[in-house]
């Protein structure tokens, strides 16, 4: 039962225009979203974050987006740059426990 | 500051045999965790710590032993290994729930034939 989905596998966009990665949930309980960004052989590193009390976060050229009606979120990098390649992770928190839950990550090439 | 170290970061195993892989932080987080990751899975959480002496299970734990004796150490035990676990692991920690931007050390690739 994958509570946290990201149906794009994989994502190709030209460098300076917008990168949109997607993000579902099933669960009413999470309270706390997170974008994690993986380069090849490397952990995965915090990119950004929103709190279920807000619909936007922005932090640069990348702005979370939370629609909790449709339980969907959305992470939009601005200008996207040839850097930007890597898998985007999704994530989520639920308000009970300090469990943070995955998606299956969308890998984003952005060509030069 | 080292951040969170794990060792070894690759490994090789014959079905059966046992090992443990090592995850140290020196950030003084409370929070601590281990994934595997998959491919087509994302990240899937197997074991998780809230403190010293207190862990629980994420949602793979099934072959999976952990234990938390200090707030730096979060070690990850296969205790008979066996081809499906042939995954990368990922520990991470974070300050707290309240700080839930976790840091991830670099992996280790365990193949198991």
């Amino acid at each position: 039962d994958q509570q946290v989905k990201q149906n794009s596998p994989s994502l190709s966009v030209q460098e300076g225009r917008i990168s949109i990665l997607n993000c579902d949930y099933t669960n009413s309980m999470f309270d706390y979203f997170l974008w994690y960004k993986k380069y090849p052989a490397e952990g995965p590193t915090f990119l950004i974050s929103i709190s279920s009390i807000k619909d936007k976060n922005e932090d640069g050229r990348f702005t979370v987006f939370l629609n909790k009606s449709a339980k969907h979120l959305s992470l939009h990098i601005v200008p996207s740059q040839p850097g930007d390649s890597a898998v985007y992770f999704c994530a989520a928190l639920p308000s009970n426990t300090g469990k943070l839950i995955f998606g299956q990550g969308t890998t984003l090439q952005v060509k030069p | 500051n080292a951040g969170v170290t794990q060792t070894p970061k690759f490994q090789v195993l014959k079905t059966g045999q046992s090992m443990t892989l090592q995850c140290a932080q020196d950030m003084n987080h409370e929070y601590m965790s281990w994934y595997r990751q998959d491919p087509g899975m994302g990240l899937r959480l197997i074991h998780y710590s809230v403190g010293a002496g207190i862990t629980d299970q994420g949602e793979v734990p099934n072959g999976y032993n952990v234990s938390r004796s200090t707030t730096e150490d979060f070690p990850l035990r296969l205790l008979s290994a066996a081809p499906s676990q042939t995954s990368v692991y990922f520990c991470a920690s974070s300050y707290s729930r309240g700080y839930a931007e976790a840091f991830f050390g670099q992996g280790t690739r365990l193949t198991v034939v």
